[in-house]
């Protein structure tokens, strides 16, 4: 596979569940990204992980928990979520500043659409 | 903060004209500008990317443009086509960091 991969592309979830949305990238990346996208909004920058730096939203809730075991690879765990975090789900990826300047393109997945019951 | 803002919020013309969508900063202290294109539901698709350095960039009937100094940024199509009806979004990479700021996007719809 190339790109960008998000499982699952849709979910259904209950207030009381717990789950987890993955992304996988086969660019050789090293930055990875989550964001949110509501109806009307713009993207919501969620969290950051990169060689450089951990970056968290502190606006995010922590009923969302990142997870980021190597560059390749991104979780989002959910629980205990509100009606209200119904969304698309994006993960991206980029190259740090070390790559070559023309490779520095952000190339996102198709995202994940949770809808919380 | 940096702050993205893409003006009109919505665009439709009918198929074949040329188009201009607007993209403006408040900080200049860019290291590229991204623009991207969204269909109802999917994932954002990369179109075009501006180093910092760079005055335009071209690809097909797409041409971006960038005004550091004055925080603009321009993305041109020529001779539209229905396909060409999307979400368009531009994303600044500031100097530092690795994060990237969003403006809301323009809708456009390309009438047959």
């Amino acid at each position: 596979e190339t790109g960008v991969t998000q499982t699952p592309r849709h979910l259904v979830m209950g207030m009381t569940n717990k789950k987890s949305l993955k992304c996988e990238q086969h660019l050789g990346h090293n930055a990875m990204y989550w964001y949110k996208q509501s109806a009307k909004k713009p993207l919501e920058l969620m969290f950051v992980y990169s060689l450089e730096e951990r970056v968290e939203n502190n606006s995010v809730p922590s009923r969302f928990s990142p997870e980021c075991p190597n560059s390749s690879h991104l979780f989002l765990h959910l629980h205990t979520l509100q009606p209200e975090d119904s969304a698309l789900y994006l993960c991206a990826s980029s190259p740090d500043r070390r790559g070559p300047s023309g490779a520095n393109v952000l190339t996102f997945g198709a995202g994940s659409r949770l809808t919380v019951l | 903060k940096q702050e993205v803002t893409q003006i009109p919020a919505a665009l439709s013309v009918p198929e074949g004209e040329n188009l201009v969508l607007n993209c403006s900063f408040t900080d200049s202290a860019i290291y590229n500008l991204q623009w991207f294109r969204q269909d109802p539901g999917k994932g954002l698709t990369s179109l075009l990317l501006i180093q910092s350095s760079q005055r335009e960039q071209t690809s097909g009937r797409l041409n971006a443009s960038l005004d550091k100094s004055s925080g603009r940024s321009t993305l041109y199509i020529a001779a539209s086509q229905p396909g060409d009806s999307a979400t368009y979004l531009c994303a600044v990479r500031p100097d530092t960091g690795n994060q990237f700021y969003f403006g809301t996007g323009t809708s456009l719809t390309v009438i047959p």
